[in-house]
């Protein structure tokens, strides 16, 4: 399967900056990647599709402006965390469509802790 | 619309014993159905799929599962448990259609030695 990394593993910050995720595919060119956010003891609940080339598609409730998303190439797809609070505080999971069913492959996570 | 039902949310197994995790769905059309573990602070990690052919599947680390049609499951199982299972299991389900998977709630496993 794909291999994929997140950067950074992990980050803590002030209440109201800003933070920048990385999803990235090592292994190959992914033109669709998910990016989805889980509280503690809880399932993965997706928040946007990220399309390379095009805007981002999110679900229903997830603030656009809030969680920017840019799938600049096949390679990288950014989840920025615009003016974080504590309530933003999770563990963020992308994970890039391939393979011949269309599989998902996960990145390791980030945790996300905002003070 | 998709649903997964992962109806325990705790699984306790003695190690070297069977154990199940259960799972059951709800899609339209053919389902396409995957089994992940996340272990702490950790991705998810791939473990087994159903796309067509034979019910039974085997994965990773041993773990197999049974894909059942009428009843709509796909159980997780292993003939013999470790204590380095014990973990938080996740079953998804996609239709054929589309990219977007669906979780359950997840199931942790906990194996005593």
């Amino acid at each position: 399967g794909a291999v994929v990394s997140q950067h950074p593993s992990w980050v803590i910050c002030k209440s109201g900056t800003s933070v920048k995720i990385e999803c990235r595919s090592l292994d190959f060119q992914a033109t669709t990647m998910f990016w989805y956010r889980q509280f503690p003891k809880q399932s993965l609940m997706l928040m946007a599709t990220s399309n390379e080339g095009s805007k981002a598609t999110y679900e229903q409730g997830v603030e656009k402006d809030k969680f920017l998303i840019n799938h600049a190439s096949l390679t990288l797809s950014t989840l920025t965390v615009t003016s974080a609070h504590p309530e933003d505080s999770s563990f963020y999971i992308c994970s890039v469509v391939g393979g011949g069913y269309n599989e998902q492959f996960f990145g390791p996570g980030t945790r996300l802790t905002v003070l | 619309a998709q649903s997964v039902a992962q109806p325990e949310d705790q699984v306790n197994v003695a190690e070297g014993n069977p154990l199940t995790v259960k799972c059951t769905y709800s899609v339209s059309g053919n389902p396409y159905l995957f089994w992940y573990v996340q272990y702490p602070n950790r991705g998810l990690q791939f473990l087994l799929k159903y796309i067509t052919g034979d019910n039974l599947v085997k994965g990773s680390y041993g773990f197999e599962a049974e894909f059942n049609k009428s009843q709509t499951s796909f159980h997780l199982k292993k003939p013999s448990a470790l204590v380095s299972d014990s973990a938080l299991y996740f079953c998804a389900v996609r239709d054929g259609y589309g990219n977007k998977l669906v979780f359950g709630a997840g199931t942790i496993l906990r194996v005593k030695s």
